[in-house]
């Protein structure tokens, strides 16, 4: 099955300053790559995410690159501001349907 | 609250009470999963259903037992449960499952305390 790992777990910036998140998977057959945000207390929610025939898909101050060849896809997010402060967690689908997650990334914007 | 909705929000229960998580869905998705959150770990794949079947058990213990009546509902009936069940609950549901599958909608969770 698919194994995905996220780093790092923790990650503070200075508002207005960017925020990468990096997560590596081990299935190749993997063809898609959610990324979601969860602010405390509340639900996952779906903020972007990127197909197998694509290497970067961008949404305002997010971003999503995929390197299908090293197996690692990454979150940029530009100009952070402190809404942006979450828990993160990238994610892999693999053949076998079973969208399987990193550990999470906790990101604090420090104002 | 819209879209996936999961009760009761929070529940603490002794290790020898019986008790049921609830998920309902009327985005007429056909897929339903339980996932379990710990502190500081990935998201554990518990349970799906397709089309109200079940397609995979996560190598769950017994005393989680699921239960989905129909496509729009999916229950998690708990027994004897030991304290390192203590865990954030969540359900999900897709349009399908498989390749053509893409993106999930979660439900708040149930936030279980085990004593």
């Amino acid at each position: 099955g698919e194994n995905v790992e996220q780093h790092p777990s923790t990650l503070s910036v200075q508002e207005g300053d960017s925020a990468v998140i990096k997560c590596t998977y081990s299935d190749s057959a993997s063809n898609y790559f959610p990324w979601y945000k969860q602010e405390l207390g509340k639900r996952p929610q779906l903020i972007i995410d990127i197909r197998s025939n694509v290497g970067e898909k961008k949404d305002q101050r997010i971003a999503v690159t995929l390197n299908k060849t090293a197996k690692h896809f990454s979150l940029h997010i530009t100009e952070t501001q402190p809404e942006d402060s979450a828990v993160y967690f990238c994610a892999g689908l693999s053949n076998d349907y079973k969208l399987s997650f990193g550990a999470g990334t906790t990101v604090t914007v420090r104002a | 609250e819209t879209g996936v909705t999961q009760t009761p929000r929070h529940l603490v229960m002794g290790m020898t009470n019986k008790k049921s998580l609830k998920c309902e869905q009327h985005l007429g998705h056909n897929a339903m999963y339980w996932y379990k959150q710990s502190a500081k770990k990935p998201l554990e794949l518990m349970f799906v259903y397709n089309f109200k079947e079940q397609t995979e058990n996560n190598s769950v213990p017994s005393r989680f037992s699921p239960e989905c009546p129909n496509s729009s509902h999916l229950f998690l009936h708990l027994h004897t449960l030991q304290p390192e069940d203590s865990a954030l609950y969540l359900c999900a549901s897709s349009q399908d499952l498989g390749v053509g599958n893409y993106g999930y909608t979660f439900g708040s969770g149930t936030r279980l305390t085990v004593v």
